[in-house]
């Protein structure tokens, strides 16, 4: 199947910025999350954006999405130590009227101090 | 409070055992998940279900199977003819399926080891 490629690794020194970023597949998907994993635990949405918007704000977080290109970044400002987990990004698939979620395999992000 | 549960958080078992996976939810959604997860690949969908009593394969089915015989629960089995089934296991929940937003709510997951 298609896949959502995102990179495996970051690593971000406390208090600067870190961007995550993904490519997705379906350019008609209308939802697309930011979900996080803190180690042994389940997903936690935080965040998504619609398709048509560019960007969203929400606190420390902002997604920005390049539709043409099918990418979708979020930024976290300000990166603490309690920011080092997994960062999955999702798209909803619209091949089907199931509205399934396509995930990538994750980011891990280290916060060193 | 809601949200789901599952258990046993980590799970032993021999080759050739089949194992039952559970999860629970008390948040009312008609939708399940259950998705496969090893380092390095994601999640990947095992099995889903839409309402009671109904349930689709995913990308990953062959060696499990379920059954959604109450829609607050949604059990996996993992079967002796999974041929790697060492891997981290969550379920997940959303309102419905079919809607174009799918907030999914997930559980803390089962770590299963083969021994």
């Amino acid at each position: 199947g298609e896949d959502v490629e995102q990179s495996l690794f970051l690593s971000v020194r406390e208090g600067d910025s870190s961007v995550i970023n993904c490519t997705y597949t379906d350019s008609s998907s209308t939802y697309l999350y930011w979900y996080k994993q803190e180690p042994g635990a389940g997903l936690q949405l935080l965040t998504y954006i619609f398709s048509n918007m560019d960007m969203k704000q929400d606190q420390r977080l902002t997604v920005l999405l390049n539709k043409k290109d099918k990418h979708l970044s979020l930024r976290i400002a300000d990166t603490q130590t309690g920011d080092s987990a997994i960062y999955f990004c999702a798209e909803g698939m619209t091949t089907d009227s199931w509205g399934k979620l396509q995930f990538g395999a994750g980011t891990q992000v280290v916060v060193t101090p | 409070d809601g949200g789901i549960t599952q258990s046993p958080k980590y799970l032993f078992r021999k080759e050739g055992q089949n194992v039952t996976l559970s999860c629970e939810q008390n948040l009312n959604h008609d939708a399940m998940y259950w998705y496969r997860q090893d380092p390095g690949q994601g999640l990947r969908l095992i099995y889903y279900s839409q309402i009671v009593n109904d349930f689709q394969k995913g990308d990953i089915a062959e060696g499990y199977s379920v059954s959604r015989e109450k829609k607050e629960s949604f059990p996996l089995t993992v079967t002796s003819a999974q041929k790697n089934p060492t891997a981290f296991y969550l379920c997940a929940s959303s309102i419905t399926s079919g809607m174009s937003y799918n907030e999914q709510f997930f559980g803390p997951g089962t770590r299963l080891t083969v021994l």
